[in-house]
């Protein structure tokens, strides 16, 4: 059962245009989000994140929304620029119970394609 | 170097070789960790290191051994592995109170013929 969804596989948009990645999930214990993004041939990079006590974080043109109640987050890139196109993982965590670590749950990845 | 580095970047093995796969981190991290990714499919966390104690097994098979002699390194041993364990193999770490901001190497690809 996955906890953390991203329903679009890919999406594309046109140059200077905003790019917005959903993220969907179920385990209301996730308390801290987190984007990725990943290039062909790499490792995954860290990008942006957002405590659950905020509803927005922005940083550049990279801002991300987070809709408690709806169990609902975003990604919001704008303007886009082609070397935006790569694979966004959305990732959730929950305070680590026993002793143990923070781990991360990651959905499916969207890949962005921004078009010159 | 910089970062995470792990080698190799590509691997094939037959089903009855024995390999392993280096992560190194150069980050000053206290923690690491393997996952797999495999196609189609969400990151997979394999195995998490704590100041060099292991303290996650995903429920991963026996055929993969993980050691992590130090802080700085971490190892994926295999061992007749099966042609659905290929896939791309992460190393990453991360550092106390940020531990969910995980620093990732770029992988290794993994062909199990």
């Amino acid at each position: 059962d996955q906890q953390v969804k991203q329903n679009s596989p890919s999406l594309s948009v046109q140059e200077g245009r905003i790019s917005i990645l959903n993220c969907d999930y179920t385990n209301s214990m996730f308390d801290y989000f987190l984007w990725y993004k990943k290039y062909p041939a790499e490792g995954p990079t860290f990008l942006i994140s957002i405590s659950s006590i905020k509803d927005k974080n922005e940083d550049g043109r990279f801002t991300v929304f987070l809709n408690k109640s709806a169990k609902h987050l975003s990604l919001h890139i704008v303007p886009s620029q082609p070397g935006d196109s790569a694979v966004y993982f959305c990732a959730a965590s929950h305070p680590p119970s026993g002793g143990s670590n923070y781990k991360l749950t990651f959905g499916k990845g969207t890949l962005l394609t921004v078009n010159p | 170097e910089t970062g995470v580095t792990q080698t190799p970047r590509h691997l094939v093995m037959g089903m009855t070789n024995k390999k392993s796969l280096k992560c190194e981190q150069h980050l000053g991290h206290n923690a690491m960790y393997w996952y797999k990714q495999s196609a189609k499919k969400p990151l997979e966390l394999m195995f998490v290191y704590n100041f060099k104690e292991q303290t996650e097994n995903n429920s991963v098979p026996s055929r993969f051994s993980p050691e992590c002699p130090n802080s700085s390194h971490l190892f994926l041993h295999l061992h007749t592995l099966q042609p659905e364990d290929s896939a791309l193999y992460l190393c990453a770490s991360s550092q106390g109170a940020r531990m969910n901001e995980q620093f990732f190497g770029p992988g290794t690809r993994l062909t199990v013929l």
